[in-house]
């Protein structure tokens, strides 16, 4: 268990649909970032959070939107759903500052667009 | 820009031989960290084995150690006396801090894995 925890596991819905995926972070880490994997593929980072504040932004399109709330969990929202945008989504944290720089992830979000 | 290659998309193992997984990478910073990921069947993403640059000696854990040459920018990762617990998917991962920004940006970047069976 590496501490992160991602909410739903599972989720199944249609195209034109908007979900929100949370994720909390371990226990004093301050840094968080979103990944999408596609069926057979590898991680695609999307964006980056360091105590609220985004940090870094990678291939993430318009209709995806985040944020990293004051208690350091974060939310990402996608809309208008396609179903291309069938993927897992991984949630990561780190400690971020001048060490913990591995990053743990969280279990996923399979998230299936019909 | 940096760039990660593992150029093994598939590799197989007998049971309790030992593999090497080749991974490549490309900058021109001299602060930065390498990593394995190890991605079973479960999807789980699991931290395997980490190198600082900074440092000579080569990472070990366990069954786990890599053989890192910074100058020609490789790092392998051999796995001895393989299990069949070992049948994943590794990423082979390079992060740098990213310097401009204040402290906590650290800048990621995964290689497109190389899926390993291990043969009973």
């Amino acid at each position: 268990d590496s501490g992160v925890t991602q909410t739903p596991k599972h989720l199944i819905t249609a195209t034109g649909q908007r979900v929100t995926l949370r994720c909390s972070p371990r226990s004093g880490d301050l840094s968080v970032y979103w990944y999408q994997q596609s069926l057979d593929q590898g991680l695609q980072f999307l964006i980056q959070y360091y105590n609220g504040e985004e940090r870094a932004k990678g291939n993430i399109l318009e209709r995806f939107s985040a944020q990293q709330f004051p208690d350091l969990h974060s939310e990402l929202n996608l809309s208008s759903l396609e179903l291309g945008d069938s993927a897992l989504y991984f949630c990561a944290s780190s400690a971020g500052g001048t060490s913990g720089n591995e990053q743990f992830f969280g279990p996923g979000t399979r998230l299936t667009v019909l | 820009a940096q760039t990660v290659t593992q150029s093994q998309p598939e590799m197989s193992v007998q049971e309790a031989e030992t593999v090497t997984l080749s991974c490549t990478y490309d900058t021109s910073e001299s602060n930065y960290y390498l990593f394995w990921y190890k991605q079973p069947p479960s999807r789980q993403m699991i931290l395997v084995i980490r190198q600082e640059a900074y440092k000579q000696q080569n990472a070990t854990e366990n069954r786990f150690s890599v053989n890192f040459q910074k100058a020609a920018k490789s790092f392998s990762l051999k796995i001895s006396d393989s299990q069949l617990g070992d049948t994943a998917m590794y990423f082979c991962a390079f992060m740098k801090p990213i310097d401009l920004l204040p402290s906590g940006t650290y800048k990621y970047i995964f290689g497109t894995g190389t899926r390993l069976k291990v043969l009973a």
